[in-house]
């Protein structure tokens, strides 16, 4: 089956630690998205890749830093820096040119510091 | 900068009823998407508007694109308890051309009583 996977699904963080959350895709897209959802609130963007080794900020890239070693992953590091880094995050992917350009999203990874 | 922003926030409606999501937008862009996600969930795509007078139909929902009014609106026809989400709306900054980066309104829950 093609799809998005994240893990873990629920992740603990004590203050000043870094954590790593994992995005795999096997759907063969270009392009792989992080976001952040807040409650309530609609998704922004954080970084995003639109090849292999390059990637770009999105809108609230601090705190925050990513890789793209393979095109099939785009893990996102939660650092120490990020002050409110407790909510839903997300992955997404897709083709770099395509008629829609649509983005498939993965389950997500539901964050908490404790 | 672009702007989305969705109305309403919040909509409870009865069952069999018909209403309406507004999405509006600040900036050009011929590139609309909408998604639904159920609580704690990802999200799911509905419709890639790509044009002036899109419209797409899928079961209760119908959404259409306005890209000279900046607005997209998402209809929905004898709502039925399981259309009960939040639907967010998404713009591609590209101003006549994909990016890939999306901004999303924030969201429209909806609740439909039975």
């Amino acid at each position: 089956d093609g799809g998005i996977t994240q893990s873990p699904k629920y992740l603990f963080r004590k203050e000043g630690q870094n954590v790593t959350l994992s995005c795999e895709q096997n759907l063969n897209h270009d392009a792989m998205y992080w976001y952040r959802q807040d409650p309530g609130q609609g998704l922004r963007l954080i970084y995003y890749s639109q090849i292999v080794n390059d990637f770009q900020k999105g809108d609230i890239a601090e705190g925050y830093s990513v890789s793209r070693e393979k095109k099939e992953s785009f893990p996102l590091t939660v650092t120490s820096a990020q002050k409110n880094p407790t909510a839903f995050y997300l992955c997404a992917s897709s083709m770099r040119q395509a008629v829609y350009n649509e983005q498939f999203f993965g389950p997500g990874t539901r964050l908490t510091v404790l | 900068e672009l702007k989305v922003e969705q109305n309403p926030l919040f909509l409870s409606m009865q069952e069999g009823k018909n209403y309406t999501i507004y999405c509006n937008y600040s900036t050009t862009s011929d590139r609309l998407y909408w998604y639904r996600q159920d609580p704690g969930k990802s999200l799911e795509s509905l419709f890639v508007l790509l044009s002036n007078g899109a419209v797409k139909q899928e079961g209760r929902l119908m959404a259409s694109l306005d890209t000279k009014a900046r607005l997209s609106t998402l209809h929905i026809t004898a709502a039925v308890h399981d259309l009960s989400a939040t639907y967010f709306c998404a713009v591609d900054m590209g101003g006549g051309g994909a990016t890939n980066k999306l901004i999303f309104g924030t969201g429209t829950l909806l609740a439909v009583q039975p």
